[in-house]
């Protein structure tokens, strides 16, 4: 069965550390990646995609996320988090379901941000 | 360019009670679909529609209506609302034939007492 799994429930780090949010996923074909964020009352943001080619992806805000076939991950990446980066943090798959491409989604990463 | 727009923003309801979530998008998009958005589940798909007309069934649709008259609207409907149906609501919608790069509205919040 297709899923998504994000270990890390919830993260803290200090304003300008690095940041690394990690993705694990379970799906047949070569798999549609994405991360999105949400901030606290807002909807969901797409961060960034990946859908095939180079396997290290920019996406906005900074961020990077890296796909990893071998290990089924496609974990999120940022060397200096800001204050504005806490917010919760989604990825998920693209996996076909009769005539529609629906996200699969993980259960997401609550990033907290300390000054 | 609103993009996708639910309303309302925030919803109560007693048990029993009926309403709609209203979505709405203006990118001329055929795909749109129903999420919630549950503690610890990240988002599970409700309904979806592939064009005017078509709609179907997602992971979690029980207690949940849809239907899809034009491109630009998709409002989901709860005929008798739940406690169970306290969540987040989000409303997507993409273009057909093309990998899920799905717009997102701000969201309902809805509670059932």
């Amino acid at each position: 069965a297709q899923s998504v799994t994000q270990p890390d429930i919830h993260i803290t780090v200090s304003e300008g550390a690095s940041l690394e949010l990690r993705c694990n996923y379970s799906y047949g074909a070569t798999p549609y990646l994405f991360w999105y964020v949400q901030s606290p009352g807002q909807g969901l943001q797409l961060l960034l995609k990946y859908f095939s080619g180079d396997t290290l992806v920019q996406g906005i805000k900074g961020f990077e996320a890296e796909f990893k076939r071998s290990q089924s991950s496609f974990n999120l990446r940022k060397p200096s988090v800001h204050w504005s980066d806490a917010a919760e943090y989604f990825c998920a798959v693209g996996a076909r379901s009769g005539g529609y491409n629906k996200l699969i989604f993980g259960a997401g990463t609550r990033l907290a941000v300390h000054p | 360019n609103a993009g996708v727009t639910q309303t309302p923003k925030f919803q109560v309801l007693k048990t029993g009670q009926s309403m709609t979530l209203q979505c709405a998008q203006d990118m001329n998009h055929e795909y749109m679909s129903w999420y919630r958005q549950d503690p610890g589940m990240g988002l599970r798909l409700i309904h979806y529609s592939v064009g005017a007309g078509i709609t179907d069934q997602g992971e979690v649709p029980n207690g949940y209506n849809v239907s899809r008259s034009t491109t630009e609207d998709f409002p989901l409907r709860l005929l008798s609302a739940a406690p169970s149906q306290t969540s987040v609501y989000f409303c997507a919608s993409k273009l057909a034939g093309a990998p899920n790069i799905q717009y997102f509205g701000a969201g309902t919040r809805l509670s059932v007492l």
